[in-house]
């Protein structure tokens, strides 16, 4: 059974660099996008980007792609999420998810993180 | 691209049957079988009961169905449990370099 835990820092500051991490249990990065999605207090989802183990290929939300850079650690199977420059809009619940398409496009987000909240204030 | 469209709120009694829609564009849902549903509840990361259109993954139970019709995709909960009290979430493929959309998310309440 494959199961998604992801930590990293809670609490920043206005122009400060956010961290997060997925490690994945029970599975491999192999064949599936590794994707960050958040969702601000009492808002809904939004997909941040993706990185797909296949050649490390990624693909970001145009209006963070900027300031977002997704990783893969294969030795350690985890996967990473930075996003820098930090504004009070960034205060969200972010959820590490995997992404599986059968090998053809379009894929659905069957795995899920327990989700961390990031709150930034000065 | 813009968030699909779904309505803030549905409820029904228990065993009654309720319709979610979640409204898109040419752009997304009426161009792609890559329609996804994801149940939320309370303070839990989201799960998902339905992909490509109308299929369920292993586990959710069958009055859970999908359907879609133009750029508009359904979510259909027959047979209304308490348990299915939740925030109800679609999401489509897109054309655009923005490749996931979320729809704005269905309270739905059991009355």
């Amino acid at each position: 059974q494959v199961q998604l835990q992801q930590w990293g820092a809670g609490l920043l500051k206005p122009s400060e660099t956010l961290s997060l991490t997925c490690n994945v249990h029970g599975g491999s990065l192999s064949d599936y996008y590794w994707t960050w999605i958040r969702q601000p207090p009492g808002g809904g989802l939004e997909w941040i980007g993706e990185i797909y183990r296949g050649g490390g290929s990624t693909n970001y939300n145009p209006s963070l792609k900027s300031r977002v850079i997704i990783s893969l650690d294969m030795f350690n199977n985890q996967f990473s999420l930075k996003l820098t420059s930090v504004t009070a809009a960034d205060t969200a619940v972010y959820y590490c998810a995997r992404g599986d398409d059968f090998g053809d496009y379009g894929a659905h987000f069957d795995y899920w993180g327990q989700g961390t909240l990031v709150t930034v204030s000065s | 691209q813009s968030a699909l469209t779904q309505p803030p709120s549905v409820s029904g009694s228990p065993r009654q049957s309720v319709t979610i829609s979640c409204t898109g564009s040419s752009s997304n849902i009426g161009i792609y079988n890559r329609v996804s549903w994801y149940q939320q509840a309370p303070g839990t990361a989201p799960k998902l009961i339905i992909y490509e259109v109308s299929k369920r993954p292993s586990g959710v139970p069958d009055r859970f169905s999908g359907s879609k019709s133009g750029n508009t995709a359904s979510l259909t909960i027959s047979g209304l449990q308490a348990e299915d009290e939740a925030d109800y979430y679609c999401s489509s493929y897109t054309s655009s370099s923005i490749l996931y959309v979320f729809g704005t998310g269905t309270k739905v309440t059991v009355l």
